[in-house]
């Protein structure tokens, strides 16, 4: 059974905090991806990476950064938080490949106050 | 950016009937187009990828048909039942591209 974690399920955070979201796949993925949900909007890809140590800008990378030192780990880094950026974030793993399925996390519900 | 869209927004459908929904994307340099279900409250998962014209997937009650050329695909639902009640997503790819882009999504409703 494939696995996708997210280190929490619900976060509120206050503007300007630095905040770290966590994802873990257990499945030897080599793609992972970062998205944020908001309502009306589809899935907006934020980074994704297609190796350790690589990464891409998706739609939305402003107020973001992401690191990958490991094969099964991808962070999501808000520098400095901003109300703008209270969303659903999924993060997602996949083989290489653009037909293969993603495999989803459980989100993690941010807040900034 | 690709532009996805799909229809409708949102449907209530009574427990048995049957009922399909559309998403339509560019069709140049099109690969792949995904199709996702999201339950409240639980992951987003993969029901179908499609790449070729004229491709038809099913899955139990549940098939998906695709047409490269005009750009659209069909997810179709037969005798719904209240388990079927989710956010349906679908995205679309083009050649030497890793990421998807998503729709907004068609939100089902099944009235028991």
């Amino acid at each position: 059974d494939v696995k996708v974690t997210q280190s929490s399920r619900y976060l509120v955070k206050r503007t300007g905090e630095k905040v770290f979201l966590e994802c873990v796949q257990d499945m030897d993925h080599e793609n992972m991806f970062w998205y944020r949900q908001d309502p009306g909007l589809g899935l907006r890809l934020i980074y994704f990476s297609y190796d350790v140590k690589m990464k891409e800008k998706g739609d939305i990378p402003e107020g973001y950064s992401v690191s990958r030192e490991k094969k099964e780990r991808f962070s999501l880094i808000l520098e400095s938080a901003s109300t703008n950026q209270t969303s659903m974030y999924l993060c997602a793993s996949s083989f290489q490949g653009i037909n293969n399925e993603q495999f989803f996390g459980p989100g993690t519900r941010l807040t900034v106050l | 950016i690709l532009n996805v869209e799909q229809s409708p927004q949102s449907l209530h459908v009574q427990e048995g009937d049957s009922t399909n929904f559309t998403c339509s994307f560019p069709s140049s340099n099109f690969y792949a187009l995904h199709w996702y279900r999201w339950e409240t409250a639980k992951s987003p998962e993969a029901l179908f990828v499609m790449t070729l014209n004229g491709d038809e997937k099913k899955k139990g009650r549940i098939s998906a048909t695709l047409n490269t050329k005009e750009g659209y695909s069909y997810l179709y639902i037969k005798g719904s039942q209240p388990e079927d009640s989710a956010t349906y997503l679908c995205a679309s790819t083009n050649f030497g591209n890793e990421k998807l882009t998503f729709g907004t999504g068609t939100r089902l409703t099944i009235i028991p």
